[in-house]
């Protein structure tokens, strides 16, 4: 059975500080791992990685893949409160009409002033 | 404005009715997909279409169906038979993998269903 796993499943910090989410990984026919950020309501894309090694880069946002150890990390620096959110890893798979994602509970992250 | 629609917002259910929850993209993308959201998990698939007339079912299709007669539209009926159907449900779409494009898939602000 595929697996995705986030840890932690929250976390809380100050403004400023940085942050590390965690994705591990079981998964069958691996095409792409994604990042998504959600708010009140529907998950915003972040980042897609399918290489390893290659960091993705947005602002105060990186992320990186491991294919050979089977896991991705989102990095936030400087963190601010806009930042809090629950942040979802999906793992994408199989191909033509079976291609799908299977997410991971996400991370809660707070960040308090 | 491209993107994904769904509708209602909020949907109020009795117990043992069915129910059609509307998602409609203007974005010409081939695949569409049904996430089921519960608090404090992620998102579960439920059912998906990747062409028009054609769909397979994901990890929870029990007790839904779906349809799809256009690219744009893919709604998703909750029967009376799924047993717990209170949740928030999130419609995506994305463009056919095989045609080199992107394996991002984008989101409609979704449906929030409580079954009284």
């Amino acid at each position: 059975e595929d697996k995705v796993v986030q840890s932690p499943l929250s976390l809380v910090v100050h403004e400023g500080d940085t942050v590390t989410l965690n994705c591990s990984y079981e998964v069958t026919n691996f095409r792409s791992l994604l990042w998504y950020k959600q708010e009140k309501k529907a998950p915003t894309f972040l980042f897609m990685l399918t290489s390893s090694g290659i960091e993705k880069k947005s602002g105060r946002l990186s992320s990186i893949l491991d294919k050979k150890e089977l896991f991705s990390i989102l990095n936030i620096t400087a963190t601010q409160t806009g930042d809090s959110a629950v942040y979802l890893c999906a793992v994408g798979k199989g191909g033509g009409s079976n291609y799908k994602l299977t997410f991971g509970k996400g991370t809660l992250l707070t960040v308090n002033p | 404005d491209g993107g994904i629609t769904q509708s209602p917002k909020y949907l109020f259910r009795k117990e043992g009715q069915n129910v059609t929850l509307s998602c409609e993209q203007n974005l010409n993308h081939d695949a569409m997909y049904w996430y089921r959201q519960d608090p404090g998990q992620g998102l579960r698939l439920i059912y998906y279409s990747q062409i028009v007339n054609d769909f397979q079912k994901g990890d929870i299709a029990e007790g839904y169906s779906v349809s799809r007669e256009k690219k744009e539209s893919f709604p998703l009926t909750v029967t009376s038979a799924q047993k717990n159907p209170t949740a928030f449900y999130l419609c995506a779409s994305n463009p056919r993998r095989e045609l080199g494009l992107t394996d991002t898939q984008y989101f409609g602000p979704g449906t929030r269903l409580t079954v009284l």
